[in-house]
Order: structure tokens, then C-alpha cells, then sequence
């Protein structure tokens, strides 16, 4: 099931800088994007989120952008820091499917002093 | 600032054994999943539950599966007979079904080994 994949499974960024990752998915059916953040044994912390009729939400340092005709979204964070590393879920919700989620693979964000 | 809570933490099982596992959802929340990530894995959905009922199914969620509110403030995810393979992090997450119905907000996770 690659319905929605994060291509790079890891990202180096030096604080203070943009750090911008990345999700593609495969279904027009999807009608919500979340973004989760997640330590190791706990479960995904919920981000931020974009529904498919916009393209860019934004939250403090967070920000969304959908490209629906590229079936391709992004996250970025500015500026970066050390506490912002973790593994980044990207998720889309199907339409009218009782909510489900489909999870990409995560990216490991590291992010240096 | 509520949260969903998750018990136990971790279980250990033998294969064939039946096991339980227990949330208590964000007090106002309607909606309520369940999910699990195998090791090295993706986080996969497996059930979710509106209304008393279960809205939609996996194929993972097979008749070894069953989901329960039996009060008003947990929700169980009940294996049968559990396999090898059900070794995993389950997720248990739930949304308020207003406005925010999108955001699904997790619990910590329940670590099942299957011996």
C-alpha cells in the first residue's frame, strides 16, 4: 500500500534554518492531510492540517502546502530547532471512510545546535 | 490539557492467549480508532467507531478482531486468539466529529509482544 509515501527517510538541518519535508500520494480520494510528529515509544502528536480545498495553512512556525494537481504536500518548519527533532508522519484521510488514516512512512528530522 | 490515555503500556502474551486493550478517549470526543505499527513499519489503521458501531474496517481487522465502549468512557480493542504476527504498538486515537472531526488525537500506545 503506497497510497501516500515520504520519499526521504531522514534530514539533516542546522538550526535556525528551513527545514521542509516532504509527502506524495496516489488518491483523489483523500480529502484531509494531518501532519504528525512523533518520539520513539509515544504515540504521533498532531501538527497541523490542510484541507483539500486549500492550498497553505499555517501555524506559528509550521506551515502546510498542498499542490493538488501534483498530488504533493510539504511541511516547513522555520525556524528549525534541536526539540524539533523526531519522525514526521504525513496522513491523509480518505472521504467518507469513517475518518481511516493512511500514513506515510515518516521522515527522521534531526536538527543540530 | 485532555488527552487519550492507554493501558497497559506494554503486554507480553502467548500465542493463542486473549488479550485486552484499554483507552479512555478525550472526554467530548464521539469518533474513536484504533491502529497499530509493526516494527520498522507504517502506522496502518485498523477499525473506527461512531455511534455504538463500527464506521469502517481494515482487512487487518479480521474476526479475531473486536472493538467495545462499554461505558462512557473507555474503549477496548479485544485479540481472540493472538498470533505471532500481531506483535506491534497499538494506537488508540479519537476527534470531537464537530469542527475538528479531521484531527484524529493519539494515545501513547500499547507495546503487544506475542511470545
Amino acid at each position: 500500500d503506497q497510497q501516500v509515501k515520504q520519499n526521504s527517510p531522514s534530514l539533516r538541518v542546522q538550526e535556525g534554518r528551513i527545514s521542509i519535508l516532504n509527502c506524495d500520494y496516489t488518491n483523489s480520494m483523500f480529502d484531509y492531510f494531518l501532519w504528525y510528529k512523533k518520539y520513539p515509544a509515544e504515540g504521533p502528536t498532531f501538527l497541523i492540517s490542510i484541507s483539500s480545498i486549500k492550498d497553505k495553512n499555517e501555524d506559528g512556525r509550521f506551515t502546510v502546502f498542498l499542490n493538488k494537481s501534483a498530488k504533493h504536500l510539504s511541511l516547513h518548519i522555520v525556524p528549525s530547532q534541536p526539540g524539533d527533532s523526531a519522525v514526521y508522519f504525513c496522513a491523509a484521510r480518505f472521504y467518507n471512510q469513517g475518518g481511516k488514516l493512511i500514513f506515510g512512512q515518516g521522515t527522521e528530522l534531526s536538527v543540530k545546535p | 490539557e485532555p488527552e487519550v490515555t492507554q493501558t497497559p503500556s506494554h503486554q507480553v502474551t502467548q500465542m493463542g492467549q486473549e488479550v485486552i486493550l484499554r483507552c479512555v478517549p478525550i472526554s467530548n470526543h464521539l469518533y474513536f480508532y484504533w491502529y497499530r505499527q509493526i516494527l520498522g513499519q507504517k502506522v496502518e489503521f485498523l477499525v473506527s467507531f461512531y455511534n455504538n458501531e463500527i464506521s469502517e474496517k481494515s482487512e487487518i481487522f479480521d474476526d479475531q478482531f473486536s472493538v467495545e465502549r462499554p461505558d462512557g468512557s473507555n474503549f477496548t480493542l479485544k485479540i481472540r486468539s493472538t498470533k505471532l504476527e500481531d506483535s506491534a504498538m497499538y494506537f488508540c486515537a479519537s476527534s470531537d466529529g464537530l469542527a475538528n472531526q479531521e484531527t484524529q488525537y493519539f494515545g501513547p500506545g500499547t507495546r503487544l509482544l506475542v511470545l
